[in-house]
């Protein structure tokens, strides 16, 4: 089952504030958030497992609700290399691959 | 070194050609993904490899077929594609087992042209 990902799309002034969420029907296992330019790869943010964790690096942090099977990623006075598009995929279980929802497309201007 | 390469870039190709696509990673990782992903789209998974072996086909039309012929290289071979089959095509990499708990490195994807 797709997560639900929102908002679709934001756009940003250089040092506010964003939270994109991302939610499922199912239980989870695990959730992992990447960040896509155009034209490039997905780049690897941070990967969430259930317990209901917090993790961050840098300005960009995340949480993992696994009650409300939703995870939301913060970023945190934005910078203009933050724009793209961010996906976050899920995984049922240790074993079942990822799968990522329609993306939330992330503007940041000066 | 976190890099997954993929070769070529770039693929034109008509519906009449074979083709395949490379992918090559240096990690010692023992799960290798295909994935498509279409513009404006979520990548969606293709093929898992698990210790060089097939373990998940996600229903995916036979004119792809994946090879894995050791542990760093993984193949897509291409055969009598249609013009929807246009896309970036990306490999993905993790240490082990499937993507549950593992971290996923991508390549740059080669972009497929099907005319």
């Amino acid at each position: 089952q797709q997560p639900v990902q929102s908002p679709q799309a934001v756009i940003l002034r250089e040092g506010e504030d964003a939270v994109i969420n991302c939610s499922s029907s199912k239980a989870l296992y695990s959730v992992h958030w990447y960040r896509q330019k155009h034209g490039e790869a997905p780049v690897f943010l941070m990967i969430l497992l259930k317990g209901g964790e917090q993790k961050g690096h840098e300005k960009i942090s995340a949480s993992f609700n696994e009650k409300k099977q939703q995870s939301s990623l913060y970023l945190t006075a934005s910078q203009l290399s933050y724009s793209g598009t961010y996906f976050c995929g899920t995984a049922t279980g240790g074993n079942t691959p990822l799968v990522f929802g329609k993306g939330t497309r992330l503007s940041v201007i000066a | 070194d976190t890099e997954v390469t993929q070769t070529p870039k770039h693929l034109v190709m008509g519906m009449t050609n074979k083709k395949s696509l490379k992918c090559e990673q240096h990690m010692g990782h023992r799960a290798m993904y295909w994935y498509k992903q279409k513009a404006k789209k979520p990548p969606e998974l293709m093929f898992v490899y698990s210790y060089e072996k097939l373990s998940i086909n996600e229903s995916v039309p036979s004119r792809f077929s994946p090879e894995c012929p050791n542990s760093s290289l993984l193949n897509l071979h291409l055969h009598a594609l249609q013009p929807e089959d246009s896309a970036l095509y990306l490999c993905a990499s993790s240490q082990g087992g499937l993507a549950g708990v593992d971290t996923q490195y991508f390549g740059p994807g080669t972009r497929l042209t099907v005319l």
